[in-house]
Order: structure tokens, then C-alpha cells, then sequence
């Protein structure tokens, strides 16, 4: 069965550049949502969207910003990048957003950034 | 208090031993719970959801929800060496569907 594609799988940036992760959902999926996963750490959400709209927003910096596209699939472009952004960052996706109940999110292989 | 905590572990158990994981949540308005399994620089994979208070069965794994003491665990049997990983119980905490709010994780160590 096709799941999430994320990329690129690897990147590394100086800081103060720019990075952007990309994200394609299982096919038929509406629902984007990125996490980020610090060392040892569990993810911490970031924000999701739903039918190409905000759905949710959890601790993402401002210097971060995201997207869905019409095909579904998203962006995430984080400027000003900082040594602490240094993460694995996680994509998931789901049919539908929940209105009564969360629904099941599948997560993609993720994309680790380094900073340097 | 974390919103959503999870028994610190590590867990240790024989192969075919029953695993058992457990998870508290704080917030009782909360009305759904999922576990993932999460090899060591792998993605979380979403092993089971459940909704509604009792046990709910797949294969070797049963989840087991308990929304008036606020409780989820997930039990493995027959435990193999290829279970051994880190087990995250997460939570839409009260009315926030669009994102799960997770557990710190318990290791689980299945050995032969």
C-alpha cells in the first residue's frame, strides 16, 4: 500500500539559511499534519491542514510556515533556521479531519535536518 | 503534569511473555487514543486506535481504554524480539482532533 512520501529524507543547512520539506499523503488522504522530533524526544505537533486550510496550530515557530496545495500534498519552509531546529520532522496524514473524533494519522519516513 | 504520561520503563520481557504498556491521560474531555510503535531513527507506526471504553483486539495486540480513570494501555502477547521498541500512546487531548499530543514513550526489550 502507497504511504506518506516525504522529502528530501536527509538535508543539511548552515544557520540562518532556509529549508523546505515537502509532502506528499497517501493517496485519497486531505489531512496534513507536521511533527517535529527532537533527540529523545517524543514528536511535538506543529500544525495541520485540512482541504487546503489551517486546521490546527500547535508550537510552530513563527519562522516556519506551511502550506497545502491543491493536490494535497504540503510544504513546510522554515527560515532563519536556528541550531535548535535540528530534528527529525514527521509528516502524517489521514481521510478526513476530525470534527467528533481524531481520526488515524500515518506518519512518513521523515526528514532529519541538521543545522550547523 | 504532562498532559499525557506513559510508564518510564524500560520494559524488559522474555520472548513469549505478555508485554503490558501503560498510559495516563489529563484531560477527561479526551476521546481518542492511539498507540504507535517507533523503531530507533524510524517513523511512529500506528499499531491501534481506540474510541470507546473495553478492549479492543488486533492479533497479538489489545488496547484497553478506561475513560473514567483515564487510562489506555496496550498489551502485547507472545512478545518477539522484533517488538522490541519504543511504544507512544497518543492522545487528541479534549477537543483538539486535528493533533495528537504524545506520551514520553516506554521502551519495550523483548529478549530471547
Amino acid at each position: 500500500a502507497a504511504g506518506v512520501i516525504q522529502s528530501p529524507r536527509h538535508l543539511i543547512k548552515e544557520k540562518r539559511e532556509t529549508a523546505t520539506l515537502k509532502c506528499y499523503p497517501i493517496p485519497r488522504h486531505d489531512t496534513v499534519y507536521w511533527y517535529q522530533q527532537g533527540p529523545g524526544q517524543d514528536p511535538q505537533f506543529l500544525i495541520s491542514f485540512y482541504e487546503k486550510m489551517q486546521s490546527d496550530k500547535g508550537s510552530i515557530p513563527d519562522r516556519f510556515s506551511a502550506q497545502q496545495f491543491s493536490d494535497y500534498h504540503s510544504e513546510l519552509n522554515m527560515s532563519s533556521l536556528e541550531l535548535g531546529d535540528s530534528a527529525l520532522y514527521f509528516c502524517a496524514s489521514s481521510l478526513g479531519s476530525g470534527v467528533v473524533v481524531g481520526y488515524e494519522q500515518y506518519f512518513g519516513p521523515g526528514t532529519r535536518l541538521t543545522v550547523t | 503534569q504532562k498532559e499525557v504520561e506513559q510508564n518510564s520503563g524500560p520494559l524488559s520481557v522474555p520472548e513469549g511473555a505478555i508485554a503490558s504498556l501503560n498510559c495516563t491521560y489529563s484531560d477527561r474531555g479526551s476521546q481518542s487514543f492511539f498507540w504507535y510503535r517507533q523503531y530507533s531513527g524510524k517513523s511512529p507506526e500506528l499499531i491501534m486506535s481506540i474510541y470507546s471504553n473495553g478492549d479492543k483486539e488486533d492479533g497479538r495486540f489489545t488496547a484497553q481504554l478506561n475513560k473514567a480513570s483515564q487510562y489506555v494501555s496496550l498489551l502485547i502477547r507472545d512478545s518477539q524480539p522484533s517488538d522490541s521498541a519504543t511504544y507512544l500512546c497518543a492522545v487528541c487531548i479534549g477537543t483538539s482532533y486535528g493533533k495528537l499530543t504524545f506520551g514520553q514513550g516506554t521502551i519495550l526489550t523483548v529478549h530471547p
